[in-house]
């Protein structure tokens, strides 16, 4: 079953506007975390941001942050005044914390973002 | 700081032809992993290791194997390649894989097409 949804495949956004992407997650875990990671075209992975889940604040880091909502199951990136540079693939990843898992990380299937000016 | 370096980046097989992918990093990580990347599929885990000496399967195991050679050192390989196995290949790291606010850190990537 799919643990990490991301419902918007591709979105647009003009350069200097905030853009939100949508995670949802599924675990029956009291015990993980949430990260986001962008890939620019030219392939490398780029850690962004990370939120655990007894975290009572929500995760920032510069331009982006996270919008954590536990009882949703919901962990959006928020990326305030977008930049060209911000044109990417961006994934949802989320670590349960049981042995079994082995600390792996599942990946949403990804959502293309293309800022324009 | 080399970080995760993947080896080869571009690789062209042929159907039934064998090739090893490998992965060596450079931060005294315990766990290792080897995810594949299909469009619109996100990334998936095929293998891991939690530590020195150990493996399992991820989701997608099918057609590989893998050995952790020591602690730096985790290569996948295709034993008799098909053109499914079409895709990008990632190697990544992480600290102690049983943590859960540890990042994983990713190689650049082996780009593999299968004809």
């Amino acid at each position: 079953a799919q643990k990490i949804t991301q419902t918007q495949p591709g979105m647009f956004v003009q350069e200097k506007e905030a853009v939100t992407l949508d995670c949802t997650y599924d675990t029956s875990d009291q015990s993980y975390g949430l990260f986001w990671y962008k890939q620019p075209s030219s392939g490398e992975m780029i850690f962004l941001i990370y939120q655990g889940s007894y975290d009572e604040q929500n995760a920032t880091e510069g331009r982006y942050s996270l919008n954590f909502q536990k009882a949703r199951k919901s962990a959006n990136l928020v990326i305030s005044a977008s930049q060209l540079g911000d044109s990417a693939m961006y994934f949802c990843a989320m670590r349960e914390a049981r042995i079994i898992s082995w600390g792996k990380l599942q990946f949403g299937a990804g959502t293309q973002v293309v800022v324009t000016p | 700081n080399a970080g995760v370096t993947q080896t080869p980046k571009f690789q062209v097989l042929k159907t039934g032809q064998s090739m090893t992918l490998q992965c060596a990093q450079d931060m005294n990580h315990n766990s290792m992993y080897w995810y594949r990347q299909d469009p619109g599929m996100g990334l998936r885990l095929i293998y891991y290791s939690a530590s020195e000496g150990t493996t399992d399967k991820g989701e997608v195991p099918n057609g590989y194997n893998v050995s952790r050679l020591n602690k730096r050192e985790f290569s996948l390989r295709l034993e008799s390649a098909a053109p499914s196995q079409t895709s990008v290949y990632f190697c990544a790291s992480s600290e102690q894989g049983a943590r859960i606010n540890t990042e994983a850190f990713f190689g650049q990537g082996t780009r593999l097409t299968v004809v």
